[in-house]
């Protein structure tokens, strides 16, 4: 079984600086898909960004990107210009490459505070 | 789309009281998921199903049902709940294809007293 550890249950920013949350996973599989998902007050999962173990280059979406090292299963969100609406619980998960596809196991979650 | 809707939003019930929570999805996805989220724990996957008719177990399936009659429903079976039940309840949907994003509902925050 897959298991994914955030060992940051909370970090803060200020606004505009730069932060990296953390994230670990322990699988025996060679293919598979890495999530960060954001959680505001309102409760909404929203899907942050993506990773496809396959793929090599590392994900960038606007402000997010990640650090993905498949050998050391490590895989980091990066925030660049923090704003006060990035507040929110962050939560790294993992997808196995199976036909279902529809099983994620979650971290425990960091907590975000930004600074204004 | 409403997208992935949950009812209700919140709910208390005492010890020993069934209920369904209940899910549905307008997107024709195949897969359905429930979730319950504790402090400290993430989400943690209840039960699955990958199409009418098909469903499975998750990592904490005990004290909880389900079944998927059609595509678009995939209510939650709390059949004599207890105390160790409170959390709040996601479901979830997505279609074909690991890549694919998985929808979340809005969450249903349960107590049980």
């Amino acid at each position: 079984a897959q298991t994914v550890t955030q060992s940051q249950p909370e970090m803060s920013v200020q606004e505009a600086e730069t932060v990296t949350l953390s994230c670990t996973y322990d699988t025996s599989e060679s293919d598979y898909y890495l999530f960060w998902y954001k959680q505001p007050p309102s409760r909404q999962m929203i899907l942050v960004i993506r990773q496809e173990a396959y793929k090599q280059q590392n994900a960038t979406e606007n402000r997010f990107s990640v650090n993905f090292q498949k050998a050391a299963k490590s895989f980091s969100l990066k925030i660049s210009d923090s704003q006060l609406g990035d507040a929110a619980m962050y939560f790294c998960a993992y997808r196995s490459f199976e036909t279902s596809g529809s099983r994620l196991t979650f971290g425990e979650g960091t907590q975000l505070t930004v600074n204004p | 789309n409403a997208g992935v809707t949950q009812t209700p939003k919140f709910q208390v019930l005492k010890t020993g009281q069934s209920m369904t929570l209940q899910c549905a999805q307008d997107m024709n996805h195949e897969y359905m998921s429930w979730y319950r989220q504790d402090p400290g724990m993430g989400l943690r996957l209840i039960h699955y199903s990958v199409g009418a008719g098909i469903t499975d177990q998750g990592e904490v399936p005990n004290g909880y049902n389900v079944s998927r009659s059609t595509t678009e429903d995939f209510p939650l079976r709390l059949l004599s709940a207890a105390p160790s039940q409170t959390s709040v309840y996601f479901c979830a949907s997505k279609t074909g294809g690991s890549y694919n994003e998985q929808f979340f509902g809005p969450g249903t925050r349960l107590t049980v007293l």
